[in-house]
């Protein structure tokens, strides 16, 4: 299992400014996801942070607007970038590991909830 | 269509009903089948999982995989206020896959 530190847990900003998010792991793993996810809303895959490359992008989301950091293997950062009110979310880290029975189990942060003014 | 698809919910049903949740997909890869639980201000969290059809059963869960039909649904016997949460489907092709997730349905039970 994996355990996930995730901060700031919540904040509010003004529109324009630039807000980074951090994920702090507690074992090594290859890869991390970060998720958007509106309040009652479906999970969206924004990207995977890779360590040592550059972050893999889901369509509809660009590295100008959500640059991802990677320094190693335990640690990632989000940024949302010149935020709108449109930006307004949870934002979650996520990882995936060999759980029950070797499973791939996802495990995820607390989130982060964004709120843009 | 979508790969997966999930009952929209939300739904709200008394202390004590029976709760179906149900997911469809349309990937006839998938090989595991799971259901995570996501309390409000939490990330989810895995609730229970089956390989390849059939039922499976953990205390008042019961969770069933129709292969041939890309239909699986989650039971919630005797519900409680406690389990006032979303429900995510989500599939493995692989034990080593990246997890794919379904929508979720916002359950509350009302005491």
């Amino acid at each position: 299992s994996a355990v996930i530190s995730q901060k700031p847990s919540r904040d509010i900003c003004q529109r324009g400014t630039s807000l980074t998010i951090q994920c702090q792991v507690d074992s090594q793993v290859t890869m991390m996801f970060w998720y958007r996810q509106q309040p009652g809303q479906s999970l969206t895959l924004i990207a995977t942070a890779n360590q040592g490359s550059e972050a893999t992008y889901e369509s509809g989301f660009v590295i100008d607007k959500f640059p991802i950091s990677r320094p190693n293997l335990t640690f990632s950062t989000l940024t949302v970038s010149n935020m709108s009110p449109e930006d307004s979310s949870i934002y979650l880290c996520s990882v995936e590991d060999p759980g029950e029975g070797a499973l791939t189990e996802a495990f995820f942060g607390q989130g982060t909830r964004l709120t843009v003014v | 269509q979508k790969e997966v698809e999930q009952d929209p919910g939300p739904l709200s049903v008394p202390e004590g009903a029976i709760v179906s949740l149900n997911c469809t997909y349309s990937n006839s890869a998938f090989q595991y089948f799971m259901w995570y639980r996501q309390y409000s201000r939490k990330g989810p969290e895995l609730l229970m999982y089956t390989y390849s059809s059939g039922n499976k059963e953990d205390g008042r869960f019961t969770a069933q995989v129709d292969k041939s039909s890309k239909y699986i649904s989650l039971f919630i016997r005797d519900s409680q206020p406690s389990d006032s949460a979303t429900y995510l489907c989500a599939f493995l092709k692989t034990s080593y896959d990246k997890v794919i997730f379904g929508p979720g349905t916002s359950l509350s039970v009302i005491p």
